[in-house]
């Protein structure tokens, strides 16, 4: 069975702190490695896709790489408007991580 | 462009009770699905639908019907509402297959069943 595990469960930064927050996968096949961002009270965002290993993607303080078995989102400088809880899932199945909930203190 | 919505925002049922929440999109997305998040636990996958007229059960069906008879809509029906079905269900779509294209998210129907 697909399994797909996030790392830390809470992450408290100061603005400016620069950090990363892990998604590790047991999957037979990857279709995809998706990340979402979501803030209390809204559904799920799309941030980025990643197919294969070495592949990276960035949307402006964020950047996410990919391995052949866990995912980083990189976090540079973070702002307190990053905060939110941040979801990884693999493809096939649309499995989702429980999530890793980032708070920036200015 | 009003993307995926679905109602209720909030509902509260009495255990036994039977409801039906509603999701539209507005992107001609052939696929839907729909999702319970509960704390701690993740989005789990109840129903998913690959196209009018086909419906799929996920990894938590149990207690949902749904049906797909228009591309636009997909409603998540609870037939005898269970305290443990008390959670935020989202509703979600995309333009191609199961697994291979980002899902566009509703805001979440909150229910509470006491």
């Amino acid at each position: 069975e697909d399994q797909v595990t996030q790392s830390p469960e809470a992450l408290r930064l100061q603005e400016g702190e620069s950090s990363s927050l892990n998604c590790s996968y047991t999957v037979s096949g990857l279709r995809g490695l998706f990340w979402y961002r979501q803030d209390p009270g809204k559904g799920p965002e799309f941030l980025f896709t990643l197919y294969s290993a070495g592949e990276e993607k960035e949307k402006e303080r964020l950047k996410a790489t990919l391995t052949k078995k866990e995912s980083f989102l990189h976090i540079t400088a973070p702002k307190p408007e990053d905060s939110a809880t941040y979801l990884c899932a693999v493809g096939g199945d649309m499995r989702f991580g429980a999530g890793t909930r980032l708070t920036v203190k200015p | 462009n009003a993307g995926v919505t679905q109602t209720p925002k909030f509902q509260v049922l009495k255990t036994g009770q039977s409801m039906t929440l509603q999701c539209a999109q507005d992107m001609n997305h052939e696929y839907m699905s729909w999702y319970r998040q509960d704390p701690g636990m993740g989005l789990r996958l109840i129903h998913y639908s690959v196209g009018a007229g086909i419906t799929d059960q996920g990894e938590v069906p149990n207690g949902y019907n749904v049906s797909r008879s228009t591309t636009e809509d997909f409603p998540l029906r609870l037939l005898s509402a269970a305290p443990s079905q008390t959670s935020v269900y989202f509703c979600a779509s995309s333009y191609a297959a199961q697994g291979n294209s980002p899902l566009h998210f509703g805001n979440g129907t909150r229910l509470t069943v006491t």
